[in-house]
């Protein structure tokens, strides 16, 4: 049974399309992120989530939106896709808002956007 | 700003042998938690190993241990009788402030040599 679950795991897509992905935990976590990691493998937050409610919104464009119905789920949304956006988005949770025992990664999600 | 570096872009080690991957970070704060993760080639990332900056114990997990010089700000990892399914990138990360954030170097790819 997967802790932290991404679909979908491969996503292609035009320029200017709008797709989500979506990201589901099962370890009772109070906090889940959303991670970009670019083609260098550099790791940056982009959002963090506590209880549903937004904690981390880093410099992320606005075409960019984070959504979370629930503690276990955190879904990215994003409008208009650019060939920038093209990178493997990682979710992650930690039991509590301090995160002091590390997180739990999903399998990534490697978006293409041709 | 917290800072995290790794200098050591490749690395390679036959199997069996002892291998030490660097970190420095920077951070204003006393009291921050360190950790390295390695990301295989299936993309997943795992957590290795967890440090507490006010501990002065180095934390070990069987072959893995850490080399925690709280002055120098360095976080070395130590890898020993390296097997070949410790071929991976590995991050290190400092997580610091009150928002679980962590702040993730650029990696070590690591190649275990038969």
């Amino acid at each position: 049974d997967t802790a932290v679950s991404q679909t979908p795991k491969y996503l292609v897509t035009q320029m200017g399309n709008d797709k989500s992905i979506k990201c589901e935990q099962n370890l009772g976590h109070d906090t889940m992120y959303w991670y970009k990691q670019d083609s260098k493998k550099f790791l940056k937050i982009m959002f963090s989530y506590n209880n549903k409610e937004l904690i981390i919104n880093e410099t992320v464009p606005n075409r960019f939106s984070p959504k979370s119905p629930d503690k276990a789920h955190l879904n990215l949304h994003i409008n208009s896709l650019e060939l920038g956006d093209s990178a493997v988005y990682f979710c992650a949770s930690s039991q509590d808002l301090m995160g002091l025992y590390g997180y739990t990664f999903g399998s990534g999600t490697r978006l293409t956007v041709v | 700003a917290q800072t995290v570096t790794q200098s050591q872009p490749e690395m390679s080690v036959q199997e069996a042998e002892t291998v030490t991957l660097s970190c420095t970070y920077d951070t204003s704060e006393n009291n921050y938690y360190l950790f390295w993760y390695k990301q295989p080639p299936s993309r997943q990332m795992i957590l290795v190993i967890r440090q507490e900056a006010y501990k002065q114990q180095n934390a070990t997990e069987n072959r893995f241990s850490v080399n925690f010089q709280k002055a120098a700000k360095s976080f070395s990892l130590k890898i020993s009788d390296s097997q070949l399914g410790d071929t991976a990138m590995y991050f290190c990360a400092l997580r610091s402030g009150n928002t679980g954030k962590l702040i993730f170097g650029q990696g070590t790819t690591l190649q275990v040599k038969p």
